[in-house]
């Protein structure tokens, strides 16, 4: 089975700290996605990678950035966090194209304080 | 842009049938896939409608009309297990739009 690997369960940081959540695939997989999960909000994309050194924008980019240096792995940062930031972080990977099912992350619950 | 509509809640009994719908608008439909989520954890795939038309799969079975921008998933034989969120996705261009989930409880 696919496995996707995030850093860390939970992350507590202070208001204007650089983050970085990171996740990494095992089953070379060429695309990778970062979402935020909030209640009532659902599952919204932050950016998304379909090869190495490659990122797009996803519905809610602003105050992110990422990393795509490796094929496995697709890291976020969050250049100065804020309160706003507060969430659950999940990142995924799929084979192919965006008709392939996603395998997620057990996710990162960051909390800005 | 994509529009995904689902109910926020749903509540039935062990042993029982229930239906989550969605209605969806997008550009650039390419199929619709549907996830579970139990409470902390990650969505996990349940399946995906690419034509119209019923799949089934066990207990779960996902309906797909894409003249009506119509799906749902139908869960029969209900147990305490798959009391969770589920989710449902449009595959569009270049990603999938998520709903905002249906939370489904299950009692006994």
């Amino acid at each position: 089975d696919v496995k996707v690997t995030q850093s860390s369960r939970y992350l507590v940081k202070r208001t204007g700290e650089k983050v970085f959540l990171e996740c990494v695939q095992d089953m070379d997989h060429e695309n990778m996605f970062w979402y935020r999960q909030d209640p009532g909000l659902g599952l919204r994309l932050i950016y998304f990678s379909y090869d190495v050194k490659m990122k797009e924008k996803g519905d809610i980019p602003e105050g992110y950035s990422v990393s795509r240096e490796k094929k496995e792995r697709f890291s976020l940062i969050l250049e100065s966090a804020s309160t706003n930031q507060t969430s659950m972080y999940l990142c995924a990977s799929s084979l192919l194209a965006t008709n392939e099912k996603l395998f997620f992350g057990s996710g990162t619950q960051l909390s800005v304080l | 842009g994509q529009n995904i509509d689902q109910p926020t809640e749903m509540t039935a009994t062990e042993g029982a049938i229930v239906q989550i719908n969605c209605t969806y608008q997008t550009s650039g439909f390419n199929g619709l896939f549907w996830y579970q989520q139990h409470a902390g954890e990650a969505p996990t795939f349940l399946s995906y409608n690419v034509l119209d038309g019923l799949e089934e799969k066990g207990r779960f079975s996902s309906f797909l009309s894409r003249s009506k921008g119509y799906s749902y998933l139908l869960l029969k034989e209900l147990q305490m297990k798959d009391s969770a969120s589920y989710l449902c996705a449009a595959s569009g261009y270049s990603t999938l739009t998520f709903g905002k989930g249906t939370m489904l409880l299950v009692s006994p």
